[in-house]
């Protein structure tokens, strides 16, 4: 049973296309996130959304428009792809915010190449 | 700010001997420490975390931590290695308040040879 999934595992696409990269977990989490994982393996936290509702967005470009439908679901929407949008991109989730013994769980990742 | 410092980008191990990943931490109030793995191809795989209590956490595939305050360190150790333990190690701190946020190291990578 995989606890969160991503698809696609990887993307190849043009420069200036939109995509959308789709995340599930089964795990009965209430908070769920997308990092960003560049070409020298440095991960960093773009959102988290707790039940549906944004709660960290780090400064990530307006091109990037996470969408969460219910509360398993957090899907990534790229508009007008560029170059340095080329990276491996993590879906995680985890219990939730409130408490210390938070755990992120992380997708199997998908590997973005903007051509 | 609130960061975490791995010095090292690659550690090199002989299989069977006793493996150490560094550490470092700055952080405001208590630290939420943890580790995670990445092999070749894959997700990150959470290893183990320090909250509070004993300094020495035990964790999957035979690894452990030490955390030690006085020197804001939180290394990742194995008595004995394996040629399988050869990956991508991450140590991250846990920010909270409201919401809950990790902050990666750079990550070291581990090479175990036979």
């Amino acid at each position: 049973d995989t606890a969160v999934s991503q698809t696609p595992k990887y993307l190849v696409t043009q420069m200036g296309n939109d995509k959308s990269i789709k995340c599930e977990q089964n795990l009965g989490h209430d908070t769920m996130y997308w990092y960003k994982q560049d070409s020298k393996k440095f991960l960093k936290i773009m959102f988290s959304y707790n039940n549906k509702e944004l709660i960290i967005n780090e400064t990530v470009p307006n091109r990037f428009s996470p969408k969460s439908p219910d509360k398993a679901h957090l899907n990534l929407h790229i508009n007008s792809l560029e170059l340095g949008d080329s990276a491996v991109y993590f879906c995680a989730s985890s219990q939730g915010p409130g408490g210390p013994v938070d755990t992120q769980y992380f997708g199997p990742g998908t590997r973005l190449t903007v051509l | 700010a609130q960061s975490v410092a791995q010095p090292e980008d690659q550690v090199n191990v002989a299989e069977g001997n006793p493996l150490t990943v560094k550490c470092t931490y700055s952080v405001s109030g208590n630290p939420y420490l943890f580790w995670y793995v990445q092999y070749p191809n894959r997700g990150l795989q959470f290893l183990l975390k320090y909250i509070t209590g004993d300094n020495l956490v035990k964790g999957s595939y035979g690894f452990e931590a030490e955390f030690n305050k006085s020197q804001t360190s939180f290394h990742l150790k194995k008595p004995s290695a394996l040629v399988s333990d050869s990956a991508l190690y991450f140590c991250a701190v846990l920010i909270s308040g409201g919401y809950n946020k990790l902050i990666f190291g750079a990550g070291t990578r581990l090479a175990v040879h036979p």
